[in-house]
């Protein structure tokens, strides 16, 4: 299926630094999804977002559904090593033949002490 | 934030034997369930989407006689992979999207074919 272009494909960081990652698409999105996955484990949802524009934090973590509805992105504020993960991104499109979830290629992010 | 429950978490099978994998919605009901599978440093692949009372939709590529879904209940989805073989190794992870859309995953199942 579709995957959306998300970048960097991953980071390597200080601890405390701020970190920034995005997903494009080429297509117009009805809701943006942004999931963390620890090794071994499925994806935790961290943020929803369901309309244009709409700007949503979660403790440290920022997520913005862009204007345009074909980008989101995800801003982590003071990262610290509990942050380390892959981030995907998730946008669900609505069609006549019903809903389709698509994934980012995902962020390996990495903190370093 | 909704709950689905995987099971089992690991599992090592010999070649040629069916595996079974359950995926409940602990707090929700579920429609409409999702099956991945995930290599290595790779994004989830969708393999079938699960509906209730009604035929698993699978995506291309994906052998439904292989990868067997039953979604028997609107809580329960299993994936039974049949006869596997070394290549069917993978972490398989499975969906359930409640009312808001908002879709939540089961913890994923290690499967080693050896």
């Amino acid at each position: 299926g579709q995957q959306l272009n998300q970048s960097p494909q991953s980071m390597f960081i200080q601890e405390g630094e701020d970190v920034s990652m995005n997903c494009t698409s080429s297509s117009i999105f009805n809701t943006w999804l942004w999931y963390k996955q620890d090794p071994g484990e499925g994806p935790v949802l961290l943020i929803a977002l369901y309309k244009a524009g709409e700007l949503t934090s979660n403790g440290r973590l920022t997520a913005q559904f862009g204007i345009t509805r074909k980008d989101s992105f995800l801003n982590i504020s003071a990262s610290i090593p509990s942050d380390v993960g892959i981030y995907f991104c998730a946008g669900l499109l609505l069609s006549n033949t019903g809903n389709q979830f698509y994934f980012g290629t995902g962020t390996s992010l990495t903190v370093i002490p | 934030g909704a709950v689905v429950s995987q099971h089992p978490s690991w599992v090592i099978c010999k070649s040629g034997t069916s595996v079974k994998i359950e995926c409940r919605s602990l707090d929700f009901q579920a429609t409409t369930m999702f099956w991945y599978r995930q290599f290595p440093k790779q994004s989830l692949m969708l393999m079938a989407t699960s509906n209730e009372g009604s035929k698993a939709t699978y995506e291309q590529g994906v052998e439904k006689d292989k990868f067997l879904i039953n979604h028997a209940s609107l809580t329960l989805s299993t994936l039974t992979v049949t006869s596997a073989h070394p290549e069917d190794s993978s972490f398989y992870i499975c969906s359930a999207r409640e009312v808001a859309v908002r879709a939540f995953f089961g913890q994923g199942t290690r499967l080693t074919v050896v």
